[in-house]
């Protein structure tokens, strides 16, 4: 099946710098590439996404890039604010393209 | 889009006895899934929900020990069986509207604590 490494796990930024988080894919017929934040005690809710016909999308201070050559993608975060602290899954979808495996996820820590 | 709405939202268990997790969409969606999340964990697919006919297990999960339903397209229920403390989880309902890839919803959760 599908196996989507992800790093790092755990992540400290200062308020204002970037964040930048990793994944790996190892199906090179996934298409769909989503990343999904969870915050304590919530469920998980989508941030972005990216298809495979698209190398890079932007979302105000989020950006995803795709690499399909080399099967990876990357979740970019500018500007990095206290909100932005939580657990982000990178995620691909698998096994006919209807399921979605996730990453182990990324805790992003904003130090005020 | 779709509001999931999960219950219970948490329980405590005692040790073989089974619960069942209620699922309930606010819209007709085609696709319904089941994932568990153990704490600080990622989240693991167990199964798909399938209107009106057996649901499709991921490796390592079995049907008599999470049986589902999914009587229409708005609803499915998870059973966790014979429970033990390693079952001792949060357990996801999610869904996605439409055919093809695209966002998943999720419900808040069920926290099961087995002792």
């Amino acid at each position: 099946g599908e196996n989507v490494e992800q790093h790092p796990s755990t992540l400290s930024v200062q308020e204002g710098d970037s964040a930048v988080i990793k994944c790996t894919y190892s199906d090179s017929a996934s298409n769909y590439f989503p990343w999904y934040k969870q915050e304590l005690g919530k469920r998980p809710q989508l941030i972005i996404d990216i298809r495979s016909n698209v190398g890079e999308k932007k979302d105000q201070r989020i950006a995803v890039t795709l690499n399909k050559t080399a099967k990876h993608f990357s979740l970019h975060i500018t500007e990095t604010q206290p909100e932005d602290s939580a657990v982000y899954f990178c995620a691909t979808n698998s096994g006919g393209y209807q399921k979605v495996t996730f990453g182990i996820g990324t805790k992003l820590q904003v130090i005020p | 889009s779709a509001v999931i709405s999960q219950k219970p939202s948490r329980d405590i268990c005692q040790r073989g006895t089974s619960l069942t997790i209620q699922c309930q969409v606010d819209s007709q969606v085609t696709m319904m899934f089941w994932y568990r999340q153990q704490p600080g964990q990622s989240l693991t697919l167990i199964a798909t929900a399938n209107q009106g006919s057996e649901a499709t297990y991921e490796s390592g999960f079995v049907i008599d020990k999470f049986p589902i339903s999914r009587p229409n397209l708005t609803f499915s229920t998870l059973t966790v069986s014979n429970m033990s403390p390693e079952d001792s989880s949060i357990y996801l309902c999610s869904a996605k509207p439409g055919i093809g890839t695209g966002e998943l919803f999720f419900g808040e959760g069920s926290r099961l604590t087995v002792l």
